[in-house]
């Protein structure tokens, strides 16, 4: 079945970086565009930025422009979001999800389709 | 991009209807028919509900419908039931690549 799997919870003091994978199975990778997005606790969803698997041409929101990068390693179908000079503002659960537009069709639709289970970040000295 | 506004929280009893708002710009949601609307569990991932305004995936409830009228969005729910009690979010394509998401709604089945 569709699955994204993502990488265990992690714990980071503050100004380290952290990599997040998310492996995607049960579909052609290259396909559909993956988000990433972050829930601090208690708040609500918030989008960090995209990235195309077929060609690895990204987009970043502007709060994260600075300080994320994506990439993906297309022989073992994951992506990766990396994320560096961490603060405590950055502990938040983050998940990767599927946008349910192809690529094919070159503008995505921002309508998630399949998450990931999410992955824990924790930033404290 | 500022978050779409969506009420706190609503709530209803067992088997009524209750309308969640999502209310963004000429930016986002008044300019696009690409918002969608997520139901989430605590400690769990969030679930598509409604995508492009009014379509509903196969697998969800056709007691959930979506609508659009100029800058807001909305989310219905009829026939409330138990499990609906969760937390809902719309999210809007807001141009030049970027998306926004609501500030969330706590629905509540009394």
């Amino acid at each position: 079945q569709v699955q994204l799997v993502q990488s265990g919870a992690e714990v980071k003091k503050p100004g380290a970086s952290v990599k997040v994978s998310c492996e995607v199975s049960g579909y052609r990778f290259t396909d559909y565009y993956i988000h990433w997005l972050r829930q601090a606790p208690g708040q609500a969803l918030e989008s960090m930025g995209w990235i195309n698997p077929n060609n690895g041409h990204t987009y970043y929101g502007q709060k994260f422009r600075d300080r994320v990068t994506m990439t993906r390693v297309t022989s073992i179908s994951t992506v990766y979001m990396e994320m560096t000079r961490l603060t405590s503002d950055d502990t938040a659960l983050y998940y990767c999800a599927r946008d349910g537009a192809s690529v094919a069709i070159l503008s995505l639709h921002y309508a998630m389709d399949v998450w990931g289970q999410g992955t824990t970040v924790t930033v404290s000295s | 991009q500022s978050a779409l506004t969506q009420p706190a929280s609503v709530s209803g009893s067992p088997g009524q209807s209750i309308t969640i708002s999502c209310t963004g710009t000429t930016s986002n949601v008044g300019n696009y028919n690409l918002v969608s609307w997520y139901q989430q569990y605590p400690g769990k991932a969030p679930k598509l509900v409604i995508s492009e305004v009014t379509k509903r995936p196969s697998e969800v409830s056709n007691r959930f419908s979506g609508s659009k009228s100029a800058n807001t969005a909305s989310l219905t729910i009829s026939g409330l039931q138990a499990e609906d009690e969760a937390d809902y979010y719309c999210c809007s394509y807001a141009g030049f690549s970027a998306g926004v998401f609501g500030t969330g709604t706590r629905v509540t089945v009394l």
